[in-house]
């Protein structure tokens, strides 16, 4: 089990672009969450998903952000019209019941 | 809101001292609360939860509820502790929404 895969690692984007973040979760784990890191920070949760659900997106902005988690492939996290504050490292979890298991999470820069 | 306070952004102990991370938080009911570790060029991992009342790696952590506290411990530091640690909390009969601290980066000296 190779672990929680998120892929790019880096992702530069310019003002008014369009990030998406993959999450590929752990063989057996239904259940993922997206958390985001900004500088001196610690992580501050944003969504949880399940298969094709969104359970709990409380942490979640209103504008602009949205997160989905299909029957098939990875879960995106998806940051339209991006702006510099949106900067940040973005980590996704995995986890079959309780233990939250993360991957190595996407440092997003924008210009 | 609730919240989850480290204090100490950077630690610095010597092999062999005894080592704490600072942890406390704010929730009014029972939460319950894990220490996560990030050593260098690895991603986050769990490294206990206070439900298990485990030790791992040495560390042990306490839950205060009196103080509203879960500081880290280790009676005798390692180099190769060294890491990032964060404190984190999440309602209590789940761990769904983690709350995180703003992490404690230890450095254990020869």
């Amino acid at each position: 089990n190779a672990g929680v895969m998120q892929n790019p690692r880096h992702l530069v984007r310019r003002r008014g672009q369009e990030a998406r973040l993959r999450c590929s979760p752990m063989k057996g784990h239904s259940h993922v969450y997206w958390y985001r890191q900004l500088p001196e920070e610690g992580l501050k949760f944003m969504v949880y998903l399940q298969k094709e659900n969104i359970i709990d997106e409380s942490g979640m902005p209103k504008e602009r952000f949205s997160a989905e988690f299909p029957k098939e492939g990875p879960s995106i996290l998806r940051i339209q019209q991006v702006v510099r504050g949106d900067s940040a490292a973005y980590f996704c979890a995995s986890s079959p019941r309780n233990e939250q298991f993360f991957g190595p999470g996407t440092r997003l820069t924008v210009l | 809101a609730q919240r989850v306070t480290q204090p100490e952004k950077l630690l610095s102990v010597f092999k062999g001292a005894p080592v704490e991370l600072k942890c406390n938080y704010s929730y009014s009911g029972s939460p319950e609360l894990f220490w996560y570790v990030q050593y260098s060029r690895q991603r986050l991992q769990l490294l206990l939860r206070h439900i298990s009342r485990e030790s791992i790696k040495g560390f042990t952590a306490d839950l205060n509820k009196g103080e509203t506290s879960f500081h880290l411990k280790k009676p005798f530091a390692q180099e190769e502790d060294s890491a990032m640690y964060y404190c984190a909390w999440a309602p209590s009969g789940s761990a769904r929404q983690l709350t995180f601290g703003s992490g404690t980066q230890l450095t254990v000296l020869p």
